[in-house]
C-alpha cells in the first residue's frame, strides 16, 4: 500500500539552530513529493516540490528538502529557525502519473520553534 | 487575486440536517478537491474532480455529494449530518498540466461542528 509517514507528531527548536522534519514515503513508481505548512486557522500553503533532478531542493521562506531514493525520504530543512517557522508541516506524496492527481499525506508534524 | 473562497468558515449543525459548503476557485484550474482534516490524520479525500461534468470518489465518500457544473465551483453537500462529520473541510484546485506534479491551493477551510 502506498503510504506517507512523519514519525515525529512534535519538533522542538530553538531559534537560530537548524531544523529538520522527517518524511518518509512508499509509492510504486517515481513519486512526486511535496512539502506544504499550514499556519493556524489556515489552509495549506505550498512550500515545495520534488519531480526530478537534483536531489537537493530549495522552496519558499529559505526551507529546504533533500530526496533520498535509497531511503524513501524526503526531509524538510532550515539551516536557522525562526520563531515565525512554527506551524503545522505536511508531507505529501503523489504516485507519477497513474495516481488521477491525488496526493497521499503524512499526518504532519508540528514544528515549535522557541525563543 | 482570490485564489480559493470558502464559505462559511464556521457552521453549527444539528444531527440530521443538510448544508451545502461552497468552493470557488478564479484560477481556471482543471483539478478541485475536498479533504477533511482531523487531528492526528492528515488529510482524507472526500471527493474531487478533473472538470466541468467530472467528479470521482476519494477515500471517505460516504455521506457527502459534489457535483461539478463550472470550472469555478465545486461544492460539498452533507446530506444528513452526523456528529462523526464534525471537522474542518478544505476544499483545494491545481492546474493538471501533463505530468500531474502541480500544487495544490487551499482555501481557508469550513470549521464544521455538528451537535
Amino acid at each position: 500500500a502506498q503510504s506517507v509517514a512523519q514519525p515525529e507528531d512534535q519538533v522542538n527548536v530553538a531559534e537560530g539552530n537548524p531544523l529538520t522534519v522527517k518524511c518518509t514515503y512508499s509509492v510504486s513508481g517515481n513519486p512526486y513529493l511535496f512539502w506544504y505548512v499550514q499556519y493556524p486557522n489556515r489552509g495549506l500553503q505550498f512550500l515545495l516540490k520534488y519531480i526530478t533532478g537534483d536531489n537537493l531542493v530549495k522552496g519558499s521562506y529559505g526551507f529546504e528538502a533533500e530526496f533520498n531514493k535509497s531511503q524513501t525520504s524526503f526531509h524538510l530543512k532550515k539551516p536557522s529557525a525562526l520563531v515565525s517557522d512554527s506551524a503545522l508541516y505536511f508531507c505529501a506524496v503523489r504516485a507519477g502519473l497513474d495516481s488521477n492527481y491525488q496526493l497521499i499525506w503524512g499526518a504532519g508534524t508540528k514544528l515549535i520553534i522557541k525563543p | 487575486n482570490a485564489g480559493v473562497t470558502q464559505t462559511p468558515k464556521f457552521q453549527v449543525l444539528k444531527t440530521g440536517q443538510s448544508m451545502t459548503l461552497q468552493c470557488a476557485q478564479d484560477m481556471n484550474h482543471e483539478y478541485m478537491s475536498w479533504y477533511r482534516q482531523d487531528p492526528g490524520m492528515g488529510l482524507r479525500l472526500i471527493h474531487y474532480s478533473v472538470g466541468a461534468g467530472i467528479t470521482d470518489q476519494g477515500e471517505v465518500p460516504n455521506g457527502y455529494n459534489v457535483s461539478r457544473s463550472t470550472t469555478e465551483d465545486f461544492p460539498l453537500r452533507l446530506l444528513s449530518a452526523a456528529p462523526s462529520q464534525t471537522s474542518v473541510y478544505f476544499c483545494a484546485s491545481s492546474y493538471i498540466g501533463p505530468y500531474s506534479n502541480q500544487p495544490q491551493h487551499f482555501g481557508d477551510g469550513t470549521r464544521l461542528s455538528i451537535l
